[in-house]
């Protein structure tokens, strides 16, 4: 089975611009989670998608932004990109069960490098 | 808001040293635990989780980890660690549905 794949891996943008990040989740899987990952604070909740609809979000400002497709896939976009935006962003699918709630376990892509200078 | 806190953010050990890390979490409603390793270069792994029962959980290449209710902690343990056990580790916590990390501890064995 293959595993979560995100594209690209690394990219280099310059302050102002917008990004797209893309993952497409195992197969089977209809949660998608986005985190971003930064050295000093670890891995901080972006937000979550199943069946195409955002489920959870975290404290990050609104030109933080995603969406799911029919088949799973999720993109998450960041505008006007400020230096403080450069880190690893990780996406991670799981088997959501809809009534009892997130399983927890997630199974995490190799994530996308983005770089803000 | 449910938090995760690893106490150790750096530790540097021997091959054969034994391990211990520390990870302490606020909520104290039900939850699942997690412990996630990511080796250099690679994607972040689950070690291991604790949803229900014995609360001596084993994982995978020897580690486990015991969850203590009343003290709020989650330990992850080594009796004899590898160079190859080099890397960083997240404890985690589910619970609102979404899991939180702690900062991670990055282990370093010295062979």
């Amino acid at each position: 089975k293959a595993g979560v794949t995100q594209t690209p891996r690394y990219l280099i943008k310059t302050r102002g611009q917008q990004v797209t990040l893309s993952c497409s989740p195992i197969s089977g899987h209809r949660s998608v989670s986005w985190y971003q990952q930064t050295p000093g604070q670890g891995l901080q909740f972006l937000f979550e998608y199943f069946s195409e609809t955002q489920r959870n979000k975290g404290n990050f400002p609104g030109r933080f932004s995603g969406r799911q497709f029919s088949n799973s896939r999720s993109e998450m976009n960041v505008s006007t990109l400020e230096l403080g935006d450069s880190a690893l962003y990780l996406c991670a699918s799981s088997f959501r069960m809809r009534r009892e709630g997130h399983t927890g376990e997630l199974f995490f892509g190799e994530g996308s490098r983005l770089t803000v200078l | 808001a449910q938090s995760v806190s690893q106490h150790n953010h750096h530790v540097i050990l021997s091959e054969a040293a034994s391990l211990e890390l520390g990870c302490n979490y606020s909520y104290g409603g039900t939850v699942n635990l997690f412990w996630y390793v990511q080796y250099p270069g690679q994607h972040l792994q689950l070690l291991l989780k604790y949803f229900s029962g014995d609360p001596l959980v084993k994982g995978i290449k020897g580690f486990e980890a015991e969850f203590i209710k009343s003290k709020f902690s989650f330990n992850l343990r080594k009796p004899s660690v590898q160079w190859s056990d080099t890397a960083e580790y997240f404890c985690a916590v589910s619970s609102f549905q979404k899991l939180v990390f702690g900062t991670g501890t990055r282990l370093l064995v010295s062979p």
